[in-house]
């Protein structure tokens, strides 16, 4: 059983819309949530770390987190096409730093 | 300030061959961590380095790969010899330290292996 779930997409919206992007964890134990983006060939680059139920917001993007449905999701505001990506969620233990990663949702922004 | 320096970029060998990855953490970071990725899968921890110990490798197949971080800077992990499943990339990332809020992970760009 896989222990962070995402849609693998794609999830495709308009440029200017707002994308959601949600992520479910099986470890009540979990602590600490992170999102990734990752573009096509490269590596995983990080975008928002979230320790605390409710949001997190760092320009276009939000963070939320809700530890009694173990359920994380970040929000893009102003999807632009340059956002197209796959997006990772990953969680940590509160013991461990070993980060489990979700399959991750690849994004398209059309114009 | 800068990233996680990997090398090489790319590698291509064939079966029963050696391979060695080398990657240099972030200045000031503690914890290196090795990361197998497959094509539409996340990462998957290798090996996890607190200085130069390894504190987590239950995901090493250890019959065939090796790591070692001398002076807890940089670090190698090795495969001997090379299996056709092994084709992946190899993901190094680094933290500042594994607690609370410094857990925040930066990954380098990844070596690209293909086992032929």
């Amino acid at each position: 059983q896989k222990e962070v779930e995402q849609n693998s997409g794609p999830l495709s919206v308009p440029e200017g819309a707002i994308a959601s992007l949600n992520c479910t964890y099986s470890d009540r134990g979990s602590q600490s949530f992170f999102w990734y983006r990752q573009y096509s060939g490269k590596s995983p680059e990080l975008i928002m770390s979230i320790y605390s139920n409710g949001d997190k917001e760092d320009g276009r993007f939000t963070a939320q987190l809700n530890k009694a449905s173990q359920y994380v999701s970040l929000l893009i505001r102003d999807s632009q096409p340059s956002d197209s990506a796959t997006y990772l969620c990953a969680a940590a233990t509160e013991n461990t730093d070993k980060l489990i990663f979700g399959t991750g949702t690849r994004l398209q922004v059309f114009p | 300030e800068a990233g996680v320096v990997q090398s090489p970029r790319y590698k291509i060998i064939e079966k029963k061959q050696p391979v060695a990855f080398w990657c240099n953490p972030i200045s000031g970071h503690n914890t290196l961590y090795w990361y197998l990725q497959n094509l539409g899968q996340g990462p998957e921890l290798l090996i996890r380095y607190e200085n130069e110990e390894a504190v987590d490798d239950s995901q090493l197949p250890k019959d065939r790969f090796s790591a070692e971080r001398l002076k807890g800077v940089d670090s190698t992990l090795k495969i001997q010899p090379a299996e056709l499943g092994d084709s992946a990339v190899y993901l190094c990332a680094s933290s500042l330290d594994w607690r609370g809020s410094y857990n925040e992970q930066f990954f380098g760009p990844g070596t690209r292996l293909t086992v032929l």
